[in-house]
């Protein structure tokens, strides 16, 4: 299947700070990515839907002030935590989807942990 | 798209088929079933899905009913390694997001 690598992989920052997460389609053009978060021992929750050269789409509940999502290439979107704070300690998952696709590709995750 | 209900956790000894279930009685026409798993601090990882008959690759098979309100997967010789949790989900077929529920968290035992 399609590869969706995600950097870093893990990320300890100070609380006040800013995080950028980025997700790559290593070996074809995502149209679509999606960015998730898991706390630990809860499902995945969709945070937001990007298309690339467009504005993200936010799920309800969502800060978009916060969570600021580029998607500027079609193999990069990047998910920037601003004013990070402990509560936003979580696991960030990324997917992509491709032209004409149904189906999606997950990366790793990135751990964030806010001090 | 149509919520799907899983157990919570099951066990299965190494090396037997462990069969979970997914109920998804709201599902439409149009919706198809997906099945991903998660291994511990990891993406998911895509398994198996159909829209109404069953289907089977490398990994799964995957058993839907007729009237498509509940569905089984099977992984058919499991090994430790298959333990992980598995989320079953229904979605049309544009390739929109995925809404992921609690899913089952399988636990192969030795």
């Amino acid at each position: 299947g399609a590869v969706v690598s995600q950097h870093p992989s893990w990320v300890i920052c100070k609380s006040g700070t800013s995080v950028k997460i980025e997700c790559r389609s290593l070996d074809f053009q995502a149209t679509t990515m999606f960015w998730y978060r898991q706390f630990p021992k809860q499902s995945l929750m969709l945070m937001a839907t990007s298309n690339e050269g467009s504005k993200a789409t936010y799920e309800q509940g969502v800060e978009k002030d916060k969570f600021l999502i580029n998607h500027a290439s079609l193999t990069l979107s990047t998910l920037t935590v601003t004013s990070a704070h402990p509560e936003d300690s979580s696991f960030y998952i990324c997917s992509a989807r491709g032209f004409g696709g149904t189906e999606q590709f997950f990366g790793p995750g990135t751990r964030l942990t806010v001090l | 798209d149509a919520k799907t209900t899983q157990p919570t956790s099951m066990d299965c000894a190494e090396g037997r088929a462990a069969n979970l279930p997914c109920n998804h009685s709201t599902i439409s026409g149009n919706e198809y079933v997906y099945w991903y798993r998660q291994i511990h601090s990891q993406g998911p990882q895509y398994i198996i899905h159909g829209l109404k008959n069953n289907e089977t690759n490398e990994m799964a098979s995957l058993i839907i009913t007729e009237d498509r309100k509940s569905s089984t997967l099977i992984l058919p010789h499991a090994t430790l390694r298959d333990t992980a949790v598995y989320y079953c989900i229904v979605r049309r077929d544009t390739g929109n997001q995925f809404y992921f529920g609690t899913g089952t968290s399988l636990t192969v035992i030795p």
